[in-house]
């Protein structure tokens, strides 16, 4: 069964400090594809990335960037020079397809993120 | 475009009464999710949408839960009779399906007393 594991349940840092949030993925696909979504206070889910299995090049955008390892099974996501707006819960989910070809995501339990000025 | 429509923003019934959550999805999206999120479970599934037909509702909890899509602009997920457990924020998500991201609504914090 696809299962998403983020181990880390609290992080508190201080602005301009970088943070990196670990998650750890187990499926027995081949194919299928992870993600990184933000819930700020306001409580809405706010989608930030897409990976496919097939595409291990780290990527990067503006303060956010991400590492995918399959070897580790891994989708870390790192907020360089964090701010204050950065504080929320961050989820990383796991992709299952399911019939009519959509995807049914798996959350891990989600991360809460404090950045404190 | 407006994003994911989910009405009402907050409710707070009695053991016992019949809530009705809506969602609108954005327009064009085939595919329709239910979640719910709570602090002891996380996010889960419990029914997903294609084209306005249920195709997957394991995740709905017990009878009680029901879901409809009438059609493709508008879907209602259904509690009755409610009951304090299941308290707990309901997102509503639509998507274009494979591989693509669903975007979430804002969500409907329901406090059943």
């Amino acid at each position: 069964a696809q299962k998403v594991t983020q181990a880390q349940t609290e992080i508190s840092v201080v602005e301009k400090e970088d943070v990196t949030l670990d998650c750890v993925y187990e499926t027995r696909d081949t194919t299928y594809y992870l993600f990184w979504y933000k819930q700020p206070p306001s409580g809405e889910l706010v989608f930030l990335i897409r990976r496919n299995s097939f595409d291990e090049q780290n990527e990067i955008s503006g303060r956010y960037s991400w590492n995918f390892q399959k070897s580790t099974s891994s989708f870390n996501f790192t907020i360089t020079a964090s701010q204050v707006v950065d504080s929320a819960v961050y989820f990383c989910a796991l992709s299952d397809t399911l019939q009519g070809g959509s995807e049914k995501l798996v959350f891990g339990k989600g991360m809460k993120l404090t950045v404190n000025p | 475009d407006a994003g994911v429509i989910q009405s009402p923003r907050h409710e707070v019934t009695e053991m016992g009464q019949e809530v009705t959550l809506r969602c609108k999805p954005i327009s064009g999206h085939n595919s329709l999710f239910w979640y719910r999120q709570t602090m002891m479970r996380g996010l889960e599934l419990l029914i997903y949408f294609n084209n306005n037909v249920p195709i997957d509702d394991s995740g709905m909890p017990e009878d009680r839960f029901s879901a409809k899509m009438p059609n493709a602009s508008f879907s209602t997920l259904k509690i009755q009779p409610s009951e304090p457990r299941d308290s707990a924020v309901y997102f509503c998500a639509s998507s274009l399906g494979n591989p693509t991201e669903a975007f979430f609504g804002q969500g409907t914090r329901l406090t059943v007393v």
